[in-house]
């Protein structure tokens, strides 16, 4: 158990949609980063938060929102959703200038778009 | 922005032969280097991570090397088991500067 939470562990929703995905970081770690896995395909960055503040951006859709509160927890919406969004979103946290930068990731969310 | 490339995309070995995964990196700045296994439909999870103050690093039958100059840092695989096979990613980063950059993995396939 990597202490990363993400709920809903698996999704199944329509086209046009939208979901929410949650992830409540490790104890103590303040950054979170979120990335998309589809099937057989490298991990894609898609946003980076550090304590509240977001700090880097990766190939993320206009469609697709992140934002990470005041209690760390993090929430990635996902809007207007295609077939091509089917995959598993991952979460990651770590301590982000503590004392390392090793990132661990939760179980993650399926997400299936019929 | 830091670009990361990971070679082979796939790989096959004999059970109990030697597997290795390099990896390049083109910022040099980047002086953090983990390695992630990730099994099917699992989690990727941390399995030896490496600073740029040292040039190689072991823990029982997996070692990674790094090469400051050359930009490239290489996972070696002892001893390999069919337990071995799954996905490996390599990542780079620079320390407390909070950003990964992950390269497109290596399909490890240890065959009995």
């Amino acid at each position: 158990d990597s202490g990363v939470t993400q709920t809903p562990k698996h999704l199944i929703t329509a086209t046009g949609q939208r979901v929410t995905l949650r992830c409540s970081p490790r104890s103590g770690d303040l950054s979170v980063y979120w990335y998309q896995q589809s099937l057989d395909q490298g991990l894609q960055f898609l946003i980076h938060y550090y304590n509240g503040e977001e700090r880097a951006k990766g190939n993320i859709l206009e469609r697709f929102s992140a934002q990470q509160f005041p209690d760390l927890h993090s929430e990635l919406n996902l809007s207007s959703l295609e077939l091509g969004d089917s995959a598993l979103y991952f979460c990651a946290s770590s301590a982000g200038g503590g004392d390392g930068n090793t990132i661990y990731f939760g179980e993650g969310s399926w997400l299936t778009v019929v | 922005g830091e670009n990361v490339e990971q070679h082979p995309s796939t790989l096959s070995v004999q059970e109990g032969d030697s597997a290795v995964i390099k990896c390049t990196y083109s910022d040099s700045a980047s002086n953090y280097f983990p390695w992630y296994k990730q099994e099917l439909g699992k989690r990727p999870q941390l399995i030896i991570d490496i600073r740029s103050n040292v040039g190689e690093k072991k823990d029982q039958r997996i070692a990674v090397t790094l090469n400051k100059t050359a930009k490239h840092f290489s996972l070696h695989i002892t001893e390999t088991q069919p337990e071995d096979s799954a996905v490996y990613f390599c990542a780079a980063s620079i320390e407390y500067g909070q950003n990964f950059v992950f390269g497109p993995g290596t399909r490890l396939s240890v065959l009995p």
